[in-house]
């Protein structure tokens, strides 16, 4: 199984509300990875976990919360967002012990609109 | 801080057509380069990873090479068809991975 999944695929919320964006894999990977993509530019790296532990934080705001509950499962928490949030946000995962062989594998991401 | 640029931005080209796109980077001190495709609104599909220690990979009709030295790297699309039209993303991997800018390829009938 070499799937990522992420769920919605689509999102609509207003800035006062509070929602999650949910990933899971089950390739035993170690390293999972929230990225945001505004369109036509390349993903920017958010958060990084490693073993479960949160390991970059590439200077996101605090509206956005990440969470690794298991292995197998990324959460992305969001609150009070503003309209320039809206974005494809994907998830990734990879191997962290055999560094040169870290392939990234990419779910097929949320697209979330703010109002 | 690795930056990753991808040439050209944006091309378009006949089917069957053999083609290639560019992918350059800063730092050579990297573990692997991958490339990536990406239909619109889409996810990223891994199209081919290359270690530090490799000089090329090949898939089906896409090959790609590396030159670390000169921080470069090559995708390599031989006889192109509509539906190798998409962005073509490479990725380098030092810790973290680093995205280039992208190319939009189109592929006309």
């Amino acid at each position: 199984d070499t799937e990522v999944t992420q769920t919605p695929k689509h999102l609509v919320m207003g800035m006062t509300n509070k929602k999650s964006l949910k990933c899971e894999q089950h390739m035993g990977h170690r390293a999972m990875y929230w990225y945001k993509q505004k369109a036509k530019k390349p993903p920017e790296l958010m958060f990084v976990y490693s073993y479960e532990k949160l390991s970059i934080n590439e200077s996101v705001p605090s509206r956005f919360s990440p969470e690794c509950p298991n292995s197998s499962l990324l959460n992305l928490h969001l609150h009070a967002l503003q309209p320039e949030d809206s974005a494809l946000y994907l998830c990734a995962s990879s191997h962290i012990d055999l560094i040169s062989y870290n392939e990234q594998f990419f779910g097929p991401g949320t697209r979330l609109t703010v109002l | 801080k690795q930056e990753v640029t991808q040439i050209p931005a944006a091309l378009s080209v006949p089917e069957g057509e053999n083609l290639v796109l560019n992918c350059s980077f800063t730092d050579s001190a990297i573990y692997n380069l991958q490339w990536f495709r990406q239909d619109p609104g889409k996810g990223l599909t891994s199209l081919l990873l290359i270690q530090s220690s490799q000089r090329e990979q090949t898939s089906g009709r896409l090959n790609a090479s590396l030159d670390k030295s000169s921080g470069r790297s090559t995708l390599y699309i031989a006889a192109s068809q509509p539906g190798d039209s998409a962005t073509y993303l490479c990725a380098v991997n030092r810790n973290q991975f680093y995205f280039g800018t992208g190319t939009s390829l189109t592929v006309i009938p």
